[in-house]
């Protein structure tokens, strides 16, 4: 089992619905990621928080909306997708930040979103 | 940027038989080269990394050997069994960039 928990496994939204992806982990880390996975692809990725702070943003569209609450949360609010979005949304988390070096990288299970 | 190739995108093999996996990357001031395995319907998970100040690295039936010079890294997995079936990613990165440069993944079948 993973340490990196994400709910939920599935979702199916329409394209005005807003809808919200969670992840936790109780390791300590001290870094959160959001992942885009297309089907036979390497994951992509688009957010980075470090210490609970958004460090990086990959050029991610405004309809996507990372959140981090607190050291062990992860949200990634989501609004007005499009279909080419659905996709597995992989969280991760590290316990040295990426500006420090190199650790490595836990992932959660994903959600498998599908837009329609 | 960092730009990771990695061959062959299948591989079958018959069980018992090894596997070897090779991955190139581009920026010389990468140092960290981990191995993810995917299996369907899961995340990836880490199952070997190598830093840039080893040149080998074995875990069981796992080994990852890392050329510098020739700017190669290779998974090798001996006596493969039906559940070493799954998508494997090689990555790199340097501690100067942000990003886990990820390979395009090799599908590995291991066949009885």
């Amino acid at each position: 089992d993973t340490e990196v928990t994400q709910t939920p496994k599935h979702l199916v939204m329409g394209m005005t619905n807003k809808k919200s992806l969670k992840c936790e982990q109780h390791m300590g880390h001290r870094a959160m990621y959001w992942y885009k996975q297309k089907a036979k692809k390497p994951p992509e990725l688009m957010f980075v928080y470090s210490y609970e702070k958004l460090s990086i943003n990959e050029s991610v569209p405004s309809r996507f909306s990372p959140e981090c609450p607190n050291s062990s949360l992860l949200n990634l609010h989501l609004h007005a997708l499009q279909p080419e979005d659905s996709a597995l949304y992989l969280c991760a988390s590290s316990q040295v930040v990426p500006e420090q070096g190199n650790s490595p990288l836990h992932f959660g299970n994903g959600t498998r979103l599908t837009v329609t | 940027g960092e730009n990771v190739e990695q061959h062959p995108s299948t591989l079958s093999v018959q069980e018992g038989d090894s596997a070897v996996i090779k991955c190139t990357y581009s920026d010389s001031a990468s140092n960290y080269f981990p191995w993810y395995k995917q299996e369907l319907g899961k995340g990836p998970q880490l199952i070997i990394d190598i830093r840039s100040n080893v040149g080998e690295k074995k875990d069981q039936r796992i080994a990852v050997t890392l050329n510098k010079t020739a700017k190669h890294f290779s998974l090798h997995i001996t006596e493969t069994q039906p559940e070493d079936s799954a998508v494997y990613f090689c990555a790199a990165r340097a501690n100067s960039g942000y990003a886990l440069n990820f390979g395009k993944g090799t599908s590995l079948l291991v066949t009885p």
